[in-house]
């Protein structure tokens, strides 16, 4: 069964820290990998996406990394800052469709404090 | 920033009532989505579509209709709505394997 499992599914942190969130998937065939932030009352908007042959890839203070032998990718925040408080979850692709199906994670719930 | 706009944001509203949520994009994508968002669980797929006139389920079973006769609008529609489709509807659009961009949800409340 494809699924997406992400962890922790909370998390606090202070202001100015670094954290890492996970993501391990078991969806095959697989198209590419993509993190989006969720604000509270928001949409997902997109941060990173990968394919196969990428093993990393930034953005401003996200780096997302993939290690597709392995299907787990994470998401990478440095200097966290109070608007990084939001819901990231984790979306894999297969490629078994022409629609490119989409497999959500449940995300993980972050909290920056001051 | 994409533009994708749904409306309206929040509805409260009475069982059996009949509701219509709109989405709209001005990007131009030829694929729409409908998706249901329970807090703390993941998106489900509700409904999809190719282009105009293209419409099909998704992975989720639910009791709404949607509809596209124009490139940039994907209503979706409840004839009766019930306490049980109290939820947030998300709706997405996306041109080929780019990133699938969403609006900003509507958050439904059926009393």
């Amino acid at each position: 069964k494809n699924q997406v499992e992400q962890s922790p599914q909370s998390l606090i942190i202070l202001e100015g820290k670094n954290c890492t969130l996970q993501c391990n998937y078991t969806v095959s065939p697989f198209s590419n990998l993509r993190w989006y932030k969720q604000d509270t009352g928001r949409g997902p908007v997109s941060l990173t996406i990968m394919t196969f042959s990428e093993n990393t890839k930034s953005n401003g203070r996200y780096t997302a990394t993939l290690d597709a032998d392995t299907k787990q990718s994470s998401l990478h925040i440095t200097a966290s800052q109070l608007s990084d408080s939001a819901s990231y979850i984790c979306v894999v692709s297969d490629r078994g469709s022409t629609l490119g199906r989409l497999y959500f994670g449940r995300g993980t719930q972050l909290t920056v404090w001051p | 920033e994409a533009d994708i706009y749904q409306t309206p944001r929040y509805l409260v509203i009475g069982t059996g009532k009949k509701i219509t949520l709109e989405c709209s994009q001005t990007m131009g994508h030829d694929k729409m989505y409908w998706y249901q968002q329970d807090p703390g669980m993941e998106l489900h797929l509700i409904h999809y579509s190719y282009g105009v006139n293209s419409t099909e389920k998704g992975d989720l079973s639910s009791e709404s209709t949607v509809s596209r006769i124009r490139t940039e609008h994907f209503p979706l529609t409840l004839e009766s709505a019930r306490p049980s489709h109290t939820s947030q509807y998300l709706c997405a659009s996306s041109d080929r394997d780019q990133p699938q961009h969403f609006g900003d949800g509507t958050r439904l409340s059926i009393l």
